[in-house]
């Protein structure tokens, strides 16, 4: 069975250039998840959806971050313009079922993002 | 506030030792779980264990939620293991939150 894929894997822009970041989740997985890790620290939540419903968003910068699931399968997380402090690995995770915080979840390899 | 804390945070041990890493945490959990960061930064299932002990050939965890701690035991440490590990635990907001982690480097 594939895991979750995620595309880039790297990425250099330079500041105030728009970035996009790619996941598949893996297959029949209802809800889904982005996370931001920086340097040294564990991964933290910006978003999830439940298929194509933003239900947790409160920690996503929604001044320059924006994000959509449609169809509720593949998901885009888009960062318009970036800024220095974006440097980061950004995670996607899926799990298998609705209201899925009980639920394990999988992470893809991440896209490192480093902002110039 | 909802916290959970990981020690050692740096553990550098010689090739077959042996090593327990602690999580604790600030509440009661709906879920916990253990992964391996390895050095190319891809996060790894180990366990998904909100209670109990389960065992994984050389790794096996323990939970106990009733004293908010779970454990994770590594034996016979080979050089594949080094990396970070995170316990990441889920408070019954629908998402993960992830300790500071523990670095963990195996020396031949």
């Amino acid at each position: 069975e594939a895991g979750v894929v995620q595309s880039p894997r790297y990425k250099i822009i330079e500041k105030k250039q728009p970035v996009a970041f790619w996941c598949n989740p893996i297959s029949g997985h209802n809800t889904l998840y982005w996370y931001l890790q920086n340097l040294g620290q564990g991964p933290e939540l910006l978003i999830r959806y439940e298929n194509e419903e933003a239900v947790d968003d409160s920690q996503l910068p929604k001044d320059r971050f924006s994000a959509e699931r449609l169809k509720g399968v593949d998901s885009t997380l888009k960062i318009q313009p970036a800024e220095l402090g974006d440097s980061a690995v950004y995670l996607c995770a899926s799990s298998p079922r609705l209201g899925g915080g009980a639920a394990e979840q999988f992470f893809g390899p991440g896209t490192r993002l480093t902002v110039l | 506030g909802i916290q959970v804390e990981q020690s050692p945070p740096d553990l550098i041990l010689q090739e077959g030792a042996n090593s327990t890493l602690r999580c604790n945490f600030s509440d009661s959990v709906n879920n916990l779980q253990w992964f391996h960061q390895n050095p190319w930064g891809q996060l790894i299932n180990l366990f998904y264990i909100p209670s109990g002990t389960k065992q994984n050939g050389r790794l096996s965890a323990t939970t106990v939620a009733t004293e908010r701690y779970s454990l994770l035991y590594i034996s016979s440490s080979q050089t594949t293991d080094s990396g970070v590990y995170f316990c990441a635990v889920n408070f019954g907001n629908e998402k993960l939150t992830f300790g500071t982690g523990t670095r963990l480097t195996i020396i031949p």
